[in-house]
């Protein structure tokens, strides 16, 4: 399957546990993306990585939440000290990068549930 | 900033009706527009997409949507419903120039009754 790949696609974490989600892009992709969405709320961007930068992480909330996208390995969003409302499902999405037309392709999710 | 407007959060149709999802969008440059579907439990997967060319775009499962720069909109339509319709849609729009992050609307789930 060359498709985006996150795992894991099911994660229960009590509060106060770290949360670490991952993302292989599609291959040949070398931009990802990082959206959650909560019920009846749509899908809100929260970060777009290329390898070893990240270019736009305006949608990240301030404190506990942190993605990278190492040179080797997937991109990996850490969410420190869970608490409930982090509950979401969590979908990354990936891009060519050079000459796209803003088409994302996604993964299936990971879907966090904070006890 | 860009942004999107899909009226009505649930819509109803019986199979075989024609369906009629609307979106707004708002954007300070010619956007690039799209339609992804969510079954559930799964990733979003697109439907079409607009990126200038042609104002009607065609897309798969036979849903097709029309740019309309006057009215800045882009419906997507059906002309017959399916069963295997009922998802959850979403429109998005990003700036002409790739590579910046789709901006999704809230969403808009689709029943088909028998």
């Amino acid at each position: 399957n060359a498709g985006v790949m996150q795992n894991p696609r099911h994660l229960v974490r009590r509060r106060g546990q770290e949360a670490r989600l991952r993302c292989s892009p599609m291959k040949g992709h070398s931009h990802v993306y990082w959206y959650r969405q909560l019920p009846e709320e749509g899908l809100k961007f929260m970060v777009y990585l290329q390898k070893e930068n990240i270019i736009d992480e305006s949608g990240m909330p301030k404190e506990r939440f942190s993605a990278e996208f190492p040179k080797e390995g997937p991109s990996i969003l850490r969410i420190q000290q869970v608490v409930r409302g982090d509950s979401a499902a969590y979908f990354c999405a990936s891009s060519p990068g050079a000459e796209n037309t803003g088409e994302l392709f996604f993964g299936e999710g990971s879907r966090l549930t904070v006890l | 900033a860009q942004s999107v407007t899909q009226l009505g959060s649930h819509v109803s149709v019986s199979e075989g009706a024609l369906v009629l999802l609307r979106c707004n969008y708002s954007s300070s440059v010619p956007p690039y527009l799209f339609w992804y579907v969510q079954y559930p439990n799964q990733g979003l997967q697109l439907l079409l997409k607009y990126t200038s060319a042609a104002t009607l775009v065609k897309g798969i499962n036979g849903f097709e949507a029309e740019f309309k720069k006057s009215e800045t909109s882009f419906h997507l339509t059906k002309p017959s419903a399916h069963m295997s319709d009922a998802a959850e849609y979403f429109c998005a729009v990003s700036l002409n120039s790739g590579n910046t992050p789709l901006v999704f609307g809230k969403g808009t789930r689709l029943s088909v009754i028998a």
